[in-house]
């Protein structure tokens, strides 16, 4: 079955990157996801990519495919106090319908 | 920009209660599902539904059921409530195939 691993925790500086990995297993994924969750709130879309693709840059957000390791990572350049949250990376593979496989998420912590 | 709401934020309940929680969303998604997420566990998919009156279980869909009777309410209910199904619930909706967008979560006590 479908399993997504992230580490469950990362500390980092203010206006340093911080990269974020996960790993999944299910060679069929179609789309990949990242998601932001701050406290007390719902799941926010950060950002996603294709499987068929390896980089996607969405202004400080960059996503890194390899799809020979199942690997995926989240950068974000010049980490500031409100990126400290949990972020979730998805899969979503072809026969799922739409459902989406959570990974246990990674807490950020920002520190000055 | 979709919006996804779920009925409470908190809900305090006691032990052998029939809970419902429920989500409206306004963008006309075929699917919509719902999590449960627990610490260092991430979310798990209690159940999904990909259209009016259709419904699927997901990973841990005992001591639950759904309903959707209209395409844009999904609603979670907790036959009869125990301590073990104390923890934050989250309702998403998405157009097959496409991101899913959740609401704002349920935290659930039941004591």
């Amino acid at each position: 079955g479908e399993d997504v691993e992230q580490s469950l925790f990362l500390s980092v500086r203010e206006g340093d990157s911080s990269v974020i990995n996960c790993t999944y297993t299910d060679s069929s994924s179609t789309y990949l996801y990242w998601y932001k969750q701050e406290p007390g709130a719902g799941l926010q879309l950060l950002t996603y990519i294709f499987s068929n693709m390896d980089m996607k840059q969405d202004q400080r957000l960059t996503v890194l495919l390899n799809k020979k390791d199942k690997h995926l990572s989240l950068r974000i350049a010049d980490t500031q106090t409100g990126d400290s949250a949990i972020y979730f990376c998805a899969e979503m593979t072809t026969d799922s319908w739409g459902k989406l496989q959570f990974g246990a998420g990674t807490q950020v912590v920002v520190t000055p | 920009d979709v919006k996804v709401t779920q009925s409470s934020r908190y809900l305090v309940k006691r032990t052998g209660e029939k809970v419902f929680l429920e989500c409206v969303q306004d963008m006309d998604h075929e699917n919509m599902f719902w999590y449960r997420q627990d610490p260092g566990l991430g979310l798990r998919l209690i159940y999904f539904s990909y259209d009016v009156k259709m419904k699927e279980k997901g990973d841990i869909p005992e001591g639950y059921s759904v309903s959707r009777e209209k395409k844009e309410r999904f609603s979670l209910i907790l036959e009869s409530a125990s301590t073990n199904q104390t923890s934050m619930y989250l309702c998403a909706s998405s157009l097959i195939g496409k991101a899913a967008f959740f609401g704002q979560g349920t935290r659930l006590t039941v004591v």
